[in-house]
């Protein structure tokens, strides 16, 4: 199946710092998440994005599907992006499964 | 606009006791549904998922089951639980097809399950 990896797997930031997460895949796919799962466990979508860029806010997202990655952008860091960071896809042929990464945790000291 | 609903939220159970976790999803028809489990707070390991009312594809062996009795209703179970059923269970949702927009996964809050 569909390798997806993560890195780095921790990152510990000051507020106020920029940083990149990067999310690597190993075969074609149509289909690539970014979540965010807070401290009391909820996993929120950020972004749908199988190519090219979106922002949101301080968060922003590019995929760029022909090389298998994706980045994700956050800058300005607030102690409220704490959390562990996912990013998921999937095959073509895997309807509907996601297969995720081991995410990255990113701790944000005030 | 669509919800999703999963209960309870912790749980603690003995070893060999039955287990039934349910996942209810408002807003939407014919939704894709999901069961993952979370492990020591790292990756999420897709248990079950479901296309239609019946229709229960398993990923991996194991001690539990699923069921899908209604089209926005799907059920984790087991009849005897063990030690390493414990963890993050996690109920989610989807729809695809260009018509409907959007393919993202949508995820309930969770249940924490300890098996003592």
């Amino acid at each position: 199946g569909i390798q997806v990896e993560q890195s780095p797997p921790d990152l510990i930031l000051q507020e106020g710092a920029n940083s990149t997460l990067r999310c690597n895949f190993s075969d074609s796919v149509n289909n690539l998440q970014w979540f965010h799962q807070n401290p009391w466990g909820q996993l929120i979508n950020l972004f749908y994005i199988p190519s090219g860029t979106k922002q949101n806010g301080r968060l922003s997202a590019t995929t760029v599907a022909t090389e298998r990655y994706s980045l994700l952008y956050i800058s300005s860091s607030q102690t409220t992006d704490s959390g562990v960071y996912f990013c998921a896809t999937r095959v073509r042929t895997s309807y509907g499964k996601l297969t995720f990464g081991q995410g990255t945790i990113l701790t944000v000291h005030p | 606009s669509q919800t999703i609903h999963q209960w309870p939220a912790t749980l603690v159970q003995p070893v060999g006791s039955p287990l039934s976790l349910e996942c209810t999803v408002e807003g939407t028809s014919n939704p894709n549904l999901y069961w993952y489990r979370q492990a020591a707070g790292r990756g999420l390991q897709l248990l079950f998922y479901s296309v239609g009312i019946g229709q229960i594809s398993s990923e991996v062996p194991q001690n539990l089951s699923a069921s899908r009795p209604q089209d926005r209703q799907f059920i984790l179970s087991s009849k005897k639980l063990l030690l390493s059923d414990s963890g993050f269970y996690l109920c989610a949702w989807s729809v695809d097809g260009v018509s409907r927009g959007n393919y993202g996964y949508t995820f309930g809050s969770g249940t924490r399950l300890t098996v003592v």
